[in-house]
């Protein structure tokens, strides 16, 4: 059973454009959540986090948004660049001492 | 430079020959996981550790074996590899397990 989602397995944008990654939780222990960008051939790299307490958290292009009630949170890239062309992986976890619950991820494509 | 190392970064293999996978990370985290990435299915957690000679299951830990003897040091083991376990395998410290993990690189594994 999966306890974080993302829908949309692929995204294909314009640059300058935004793209919006999508993910969805089902356990509302969850009270971290993390956005992780992956290159092929790396490994992921942490990209932005938000707490429960807040419901938006901004860093440059990439912003988060986080609604409780629904149990979704999106990331926000705005202007996309062909640079963000990666495959980026929602997280979470419900408490300091467990392991973060990965999504599927989501490849997003930035067409120039 | 802060980093997890993983070695190799390439390895085929035959059926049934045991290999480890090394994990060395040099920021003194606690906290140590071992993800396998496959298409469609994400990351998946294979192990973790906690603490030195501290250990857990995660979702698929299934073939794999792994020993945490010091805290820098996390192999990953498999003692009769087989043609599913063919991955791509990563490696992830933090100090602690809910919050910013540093991924390695990644080990490309064929099991022929």
């Amino acid at each position: 059973d999966q306890q974080v989602k993302q829908n949309s397995p692929s995204l294909s944008v314009q640059e300058g454009r935004i793209s919006i990654l999508n993910c969805d939780y089902t356990n509302s222990m969850f009270d971290y959540f993390l956005w992780y960008k992956k290159y092929p051939a790396e490994g992921p790299t942490f990209l932005i986090s938000i707490s429960s307490i807040k419901d938006k958290n901004e860093d440059g292009r990439f912003t988060v948004f986080l609604n409780k009630s629904a149990k979704h949170l999106s990331l926000h890239i705005v202007p996309s660049q062909p640079g963000d062309s990666a495959v980026y992986f929602c997280a979470a976890s419900s408490l300091p001492g467990t392991p973060l619950v990965f999504g599927k991820g989501t490849r997003l494509s930035v067409i120039a | 430079e802060a980093q997890v190392t993983q070695n190799p970064r390439y390895l085929i293999t035959v059926t049934g020959k045991k290999l480890t996978v090394t994990c060395s990370q040099n920021m003194n985290h606690e906290y140590m996981s071992w993800y396998r990435q496959d298409p469609g299915l994400g990351l998946r957690q294979i192990y973790y550790s906690m603490n030195v000679e501290v250990t857990d299951k995660g979702d698929v830990p299934e073939g794999y074996k792994v020993s945490r003897k010091e805290k820098r040091n996390f192999p990953l083991i498999l003692e009769s590899p087989s043609p599913n376990q063919t991955s791509l395998y990563f490696c992830a410290s933090s100090l602690t397990p809910g919050y910013g993990y540093t991924f390695g690189s990644g080990t490309r594994l064929t099991v022929v």
